[in-house]
């Protein structure tokens, strides 16, 4: 079974540009998570998609931030312009059961090293 | 004050040593405690597991869990180089949805 796989897997930009993330989650998993750990800090919650709905997004830090998960399949992590504190790891994780709960167990992707000029 | 607190590390020990792993945490709220491993390049891979307070073992892992001090452990016995890695703490909890708490993580070193 192929695990979550994320696309690039570094991304160097100058502040300003733009760039899109990509997330395969693995194959029949209705729950698609995007987290993100910035240097030497946590990984933090982004947001929660339920198939092709947002369940949550209280952890997008700001409106340059736009996630898509068209289908209920691959999602997309956009962030427009970029700006240096956007620097970091991206990583998506999937899980099969119910929208939370006890910890279905969350499969994470290798991440993508964004780094911002 | 942050919700979970983990010592960054990093930790280093010898082969066959018992290392233990801790994070503390502020929020009563946290139903669930879990460890992740990470490998360097890797994402996070969930190790455990708990609800309760209380032991639960996994061959040479074991997490303790005390919700009345609000400590959280994990003990790897035997440890093997191959446990090198960084290990996460974990708190997931009910807010109108479920959320997940990392600690930051420590990094752990095995010498042969």
């Amino acid at each position: 079974e192929a695990g979550v796989t994320q696309f690039p897997s570094h991304s160097v930009i100058e502040k300003g540009q733009t760039v899109t993330l990509r997330c395969d989650p693995i194959s029949g998993h209705d729950n698609l998570y995007w987290y993100r750990r910035v240097m030497g800090k946590e990984i933090k919650f982004l947001l929660h998609f339920v198939k092709e709905s947002k369940q949550d997004e209280s952890g997008m830090p700001n409106n340059r931030f736009l996630a898509e998960r068209t289908g209920g399949t691959y999602s997309t992590l956009k962030v427009q312009p970029a700006e240096l504190e956007d620097s970091g790891v991206y990583f998506c994780a999937s899980s099969p059961g119910l929208a939370g709960g006890p910890p279905d167990t969350q499969y994470f992707g290798p991440g993508t090293r964004l780094t911002v000029l | 004050q942050k919700e979970v607190e983990q010592d960054p590390g990093p930790l280093s020990v010898p082969e066959g040593a018992i290392v233990s792993l801790n994070c503390t945490y502020s929020n009563s709220a946290f139903q669930y405690f879990m460890w992740y491993r990470q490998y360097s390049r890797k994402g996070p891979e969930l190790l455990m597991y708990t609800y309760s307070s209380g032991n639960k073992e996994d061959g040479r892992f074991t997490a303790q869990v005390d919700k009345s001090s609000k400590y959280i452990s994990l003990f790897i016995r035997d440890s093997q180089p191959s446990d090198s890695a960084t290990y996460l703490c974990a708190m997931r909890f009910y807010t109108g949805g479920f959320k997940t708490i990392f600690g930051a993580g420590t990094r752990l070193f095995v010498k042969a």
